[in-house]
């Protein structure tokens, strides 16, 4: 059964902390990974990846695509009380025979303590 | 720019009643979709469209029709609510091309008493 799962489903850090939050997946026709943060309402883009080994970068955060591992994960460095959110991890692939299916990980809570 | 405006903000209903939620962007974007979000289970994709006059099944399509009559609207329905439809929806929108940015809309609280 295709799936995106992430890890941890929470974590709790405090500020100037470095997280690495994961996304591992299972599609057939694999096409794109984006990832989102969501805070108290819609969720916002932030990267999206579809070839391996290219580390993309924002500031703070960055995340890479292992496309031969399944998985991808999300860095945030020295991460301040406004990183605090829930973290998506989205995959595009063929999965009803259609390319252009979006399916989403549980997401990942990250609170940042002061 | 509105960017993905959603109606209504909430709404709530009883055991049978219908509804329809709009979506409407002013992106001129191709793709649009429809999701749901319950507790601890993410987004899960109901139905989508890759342009106008085109609608395809997501992952938890039962309960649900859309359509796509113009290219800046995609309306959800619900024919007969059940209170497993109880959720937030949220519409977005994508484009132009495929490997571009999903803007999401504001969300649509739904409760099915």
């Amino acid at each position: 059964e295709d799936k995106v799962v992430q890890s941890p489903l929470s974590l709790v850090v405090h500020e100037g902390d470095t997280v690495t939050l994961n996304c591992s997946y299972e599609v057939t026709n694999f096409r794109s990974l984006l990832w989102y943060k969501q805070e108290k309402k819609a969720p916002t883009f932030l990267f999206m990846l579809t070839s391996s080994g290219i580390e993309k970068k924002s500031g703070r955060l960055s995340s890479i695509l292992d496309k031969k591992e399944l998985f991808s994960i999300l860095n945030i460095t020295a991460t301040q009380t406004g990183d605090s959110a829930v973290y998506l991890c989205a995959v595009e692939a063929g999965f009803f025979g259609d390319n252009n299916d979006m399916r989403f990980g549980a997401g990942t809570r990250l609170t940042v303590k002061p | 720019n509105a960017g993905v405006t959603q109606t209504p903000k909430f709404r709530v209903l009883k055991t049978g009643q219908s509804m329809t939620l709009l979506c409407a962007q002013d992106m001129n974007h191709e793709y649009m979709y429809w999701y749901r979000q319950d507790p601890g289970m993410g987004l899960r994709l109901i139905h989508y469209s890759v342009g106008e006059g085109t609608t395809a099944k997501g992952e938890v399509p039962d309960g649900y029709n859309v359509s796509r009559l113009k290219k800046q609207n995609f309306l959800l329905g619900l024919e007969s609510a059940a209170p497993s439809q109880t959720s937030v929806y949220f519409c977005a929108s994508r484009g132009p091309g495929h490997y571009n940015e999903q803007f999401f809309g504001p969300g649509t609280r739904l409760t099915v008493l």
